[in-house]
């Protein structure tokens, strides 16, 4: 039972460099959602998405694109990465969006140098 | 914006002592969530609060929601070191649409 797997865990790039973090769930939860973690600032949203093609801006979405396509995938790309993009970034789904149990991936930890 | 604070940010005891972590903001909430999260994991959910004054028990775990809605409270009675971990608050809003989440406390419990 995969539920939700994000990819990769780890990654490493350059100032400026394109990156998208992926994330798949095997639920067929309508809900999906993109949060950062910084020390301080607790988990912040930057994406969600209530259905497939349906996407909106959370709290802190400058510098991130989503697509939600396919019910089960929900890609995050920072389209030119910065150095404050350094940071966890977890997916996250929910049967029945904010307010029902919210399921989360295992994280992605991104450096950006 | 939403403001969640939780305090303490930090907390280390001993197996067998009582705890309370505290969430509170200035804002009501329509329903207030608890996580807890392991390192190199992502937050798993323990619990929901929807009625102001209510308290829900999961095991050694009591969770309580404010009357006004604006605050809870997590107490764990005889800590274990397997409660070791981060615990956050995530408050719903009114609108049902943001789930804002407080910055956490960081629990260890030492044998």
């Amino acid at each position: 039972d995969a539920g939700i797997t994000q990819s990769p865990r780890y990654k490493i790039t350059e100032t400026g460099r394109q990156v998208t973090l992926m994330c798949h769930q095997t639920w067929s939860h309508s809900y999906m959602f993109w949060y950062r973690q910084d020390l301080g600032h607790g988990l912040r949203l930057i994406y969600y998405s209530a259905a497939a093609d349906i996407t909106d801006k959370g709290e802190v979405p400058d510098g991130y694109v989503v697509s939600r396509s396919k019910t089960e995938n929900f890609p995050l790309t920072l389209e030119s990465a910065t150095r404050s993009q350094t940071s966890v970034y977890f997916c996250a789904s929910s049967g029945q969006g904010i307010g029902s149990p919210i399921y989360f991936g295992e994280g992605s930890w991104l450096t950006v140098v | 914006t939403q403001l969640l604070e939780q305090s303490p940010q930090f907390l280390s005891i001993q197996e067998g002592e009582n705890l309370t972590v505290y969430c509170n903001s200035s804002s009501v909430f329509s329903s207030l969530q608890w996580y807890r999260q392991e390192p190199g994991e992502g937050p798993v959910l323990l619990v929901t609060v929807v009625t102001g004054g209510e308290v829900k028990k999961l095991k050694r775990l009591t969770f309580q929601f404010g009357d006004a809605r604006k605050d809870s409270s997590l107490h764990i009675t005889a800590a274990q070191p397997g409660d070791t971990g981060l615990y956050l608050c995530a408050g719903i809003n009114n609108a049902g649409n943001m789930l804002t989440f407080g910055g956490g406390t960081r629990l260890m419990v030492k044998p």
